[in-house]
């Protein structure tokens, strides 16, 4: 099983500051195989990213993943009122289980 | 518009069986991979089970194998998750999920998600 660890636990930032999340394996996620998903207070998560850097459909270009092998990196590059949520990694592509990470949240300085 | 529209959650008591359904609409059903993912109050997300377009792979989360069984219906477009031996942990609300994928070779990511389904396990 591959384990995904997110960092840090809470990112206190101000709108318009850019924002770096972490997420790191356990062992190497094949192809890259690493998505990104953001989950607003009483909603379904949303998917933003897969394939470590590919936006899905409708996501604005202020979000970007990059990262491979073990290391990962979702960046908000200017933060948006309605950016403060919680963001969580997983990993896809090898056997089961598919894994989260713990998540990262990022609040309002 | 793809829909996903989870039902059967509620209170039960541990030790016992719940049936969770999930009724698809706005995509091909028996083209894509579905699985049952959870978020237990103020935690982490889980992937919990999934199962190809057509059943022939299926995976389950250690925390739930043989005691839950996933499946589906093409026929119906719809998903299920029996759920047995029930156990406080086990409290959640759980989504449906609809694969990027067929899962023919393996699953990928969560592409399209419900609104979940609450389960409450406690005496």
């Amino acid at each position: 099983e591959i384990v995904l660890t997110q960092s840090p636990g809470t990112l206190s930032l101000s709108p318009g500051e850019r924002a770096t999340l972490s997420c790191r394996a356990s062992q190497s996620v094949r192809s890259s195989y690493l998505a990104w998903f953001q989950q607003k207070p009483g909603q379904a998560p949303r998917l933003l990213i897969f394939g470590a850097s590919t936006r899905a459909t409708g996501i604005p270009d202020r979000f970007s993943g990059s990262g491979s092998g073990t290391d990962f990196t979702l960046t908000i590059s200017r933060l948006e009122p309605e950016d403060f949520a919680l963001y969580y990694c997983q990993q896809y592509g090898s056997s089961p289980p598919l894994t989260f990470g713990g998540g990262t949240k990022v609040e309002i300085k | 518009e793809v829909q996903l529209v989870e039902s059967g959650g509620g209170l039960v008591q541990p030790g016992r069986s719940l049936r969770l359904s999930c009724a698809a609409s706005g995509f091909i059903f028996d083209d894509y991979a579905l699985h049952w993912v959870r978020q237990a109050p103020g935690k982490g997300l889980e992937w919990v089970s999934g199962v190809s377009w057509d059943s022939g792979r299926i995976g389950y989360a250690d925390s739930v194998k043989g005691r839950f069984t996933i499946s589906r219906d093409n026929a119906k477009n719809s998903l299920y998750l029996h759920m047995n031996s029930l156990r406080p942990e086990d409290t959640a609300l759980y989504y449906c999920t609809r694969d990027r994928g067929s899962g023919r070779y393996y699953f990928e990511f969560f592409h399209h998600w419900g609104q979940g389904t609450l389960v409450t396990v406690s005496s």
